[in-house]
């Protein structure tokens, strides 16, 4: 089974900071990645898919980058409604999640 | 608009059975590939499950901790899928998701949720 790990499991920061998550897969996924933002009691939303590409309709500030086993995401510019747990996700095999990444301002 | 409707969530004492429903609405259903993920309470989320459209082959793949005792199915005449647990664990416990999982050649990704149902498994 591909393992995902996420860094850090936790972060706080300003806003208007650069936030980046990175996710590192134990194996070579391609671009077979998403992101996803959970919001506290609510289900989970696509951020990103296959890496890079932004989801209709997902502020610009979002974006995702990597391929192979290393893969980040960023937020430009940390906004008060971006506070949520992050994931990442595979999809090489069947599908895997990330541990999560809490967000949070300071 | 879609909407994804979960319900039979509930407590169940451990070695029991409990069976999941999620109600489909405002895509075509039969096209649709559906999967489970679950959420332990503060905990992250886990892919359980999912089941192909019948156009694709209709097949289930299963996450390791749970194969063997869940099965997903599913009822295109009612745009409805469901997820039979049997011999549940208290680790089992969780909130659990019905998602649609958008798959083409290049891309798969968990496009729409539900708001999930609670299962408890306790004694």
């Amino acid at each position: 089974d591909i393992q995902m790990t996420q860094s850090p499991s936790s972060l706080s920061a300003s806003v208007g900071d650069r936030v980046t998550i990175t996710c590192q897969a134990s194996q070579d996924i391609s671009n077979y990645l998403n992101w996803y933002q959970q919001k506290p009691g609510k289900a989970p939303k696509l951020l990103i898919y296959d890496a890079s590409n932004l989801e209709t309709g997902v502020p610009s500030r979002f974006s995702g980058s990597g391929s192979g086993t290393d893969f980040t995401f960023t937020i430009s510019s940390l906004q008060p409604e971006d506070i949520a747990t992050y994931y990442c996700q595979q999809y090489d095999n069947l599908p895997a999640f990330g541990g999560g990444t809490k967000v949070e301002i300071k | 608009e879609v909407q994804l409707v979960e319900s039979g969530g509930g407590l169940v004492k451990p070695g029991g059975s409990l069976r999941l429903s999620c109600a489909a609405s405002g895509f075509t259903f039969s096209y649709a590939w559906m999967s489970w993920v679950r959420q332990a309470p503060g905990k992250g989320l886990e892919w359980v499950g999912r089941i192909k459209s019948k156009t694709d082959g209709g097949t289930t793949d299963y996450a390791a901790p749970v194969k063997g005792r869940f099965t997903i199915s599913r009822d295109d005449s009612k745009n409805t899928l469901y997820l039979q647990m049997n011999s549940l664990k208290t680790e089992d416990t969780a909130v659990y998701y019905c998602t649609t999982e958008y798959s083409s050649s290049w891309y798969e990704y968990f496009q729409n949720w539900g708001q999930g149902t609670l299962v408890t498994v306790s004694s």
